[in-house]
């Protein structure tokens, strides 16, 4: 069964530091997700990915984060100067060609900003 | 906004017995789609179920099914036969059929299964 991986599994970074995330969603997959689940919380909606833009964003998205799917493949999260509080889980998920097909989610990024 | 609220923090249940989840939602839309996500501590989110609101019959998975309510905006998650692997947190999600498809989460049920 096809699957969204996602790349680190843990990142440890100092806080001011830059980290990208990576996912590789299913081949044919055209929309795009970033969720984020701080420990002992639910998951929240970040950013949502389509046709090489942003679709919608929530609060949480401010100017610290960014997106891009620079080559082709691979659908990356930027976080600029980490803080603390961004430590959490990262998830990515993926759907398509359909917007109402199910979303698939990476098994996660632990994030923890020292 | 779209709020899905989780009123058990936490469950348990008797292995091979039944438990029910219970998840409630508000929207104002009419066109949305129902989903129960498990995560085991792996933290790995995998899909349980999923129930379309213009859909009457209520979605069955072998062990799993829902009881979707779509007037009182009840959807609830009833495991039979728990087994030891059904121990995970457990979140139900919305998401609009019309204004995005961002999921919208619930705070989630911690459910242990006592063998």
């Amino acid at each position: 069964e096809p699957e969204v991986t996602q790349t680190p599994s843990h990142q440890v970074t100092q806080m001011g530091q830059e980290v990208i995330l990576r996912c590789v969603p299913i081949s044919n997959h055209l929309y795009f997700y970033w969720y984020r689940q701080i420990l002992g919380q639910k998951v929240e909606f970040l950013v949502s990915f389509y046709n090489n833009e942003i679709s919608e964003k929530s609060e949480i998205f401010d100017d610290q984060f960014s997106v891009e799917r620079p080559d082709g493949s691979n659908f990356t999260l930027k976080i600029r100067s980490t803080k603390l509080e961004d430590s959490a889980m990262y998830f990515c998920a993926t759907h398509g060609p359909s917007s109402r097909d199910e979303q698939y989610f990476g098994p996660g990024t632990r994030l923890t900003v020292t | 906004a779209q709020t899905v609220t989780q009123s058990q923090p936490e469950m348990s249940v008797q292995e091979a017995e039944t438990v029910t989840l219970s998840c409630t939602y508000d929207t104002s839309e009419s066109n949305y789609y129902l989903f129960w996500y498990k995560q085991p501590p792996s933290r790995q989110m995998i899909l349980v179920i999923r129930q379309e609101a213009y859909k009457q019959q209520n979605a069955t998975e072998n062990r799993f099914s829902v009881n979707f309510q779509k007037a009182a905006k009840s959807f609830s998650l009833k495991i039979s036969d728990s087994q030891l692997g059904d121990t995970a947190m457990y979140f139900c999600a919305f998401m609009s059929g019309d204004t995005g498809n961002q999921f919208y989460f619930g705070t989630g049920t911690s459910l242990t299964v006592i063998p």
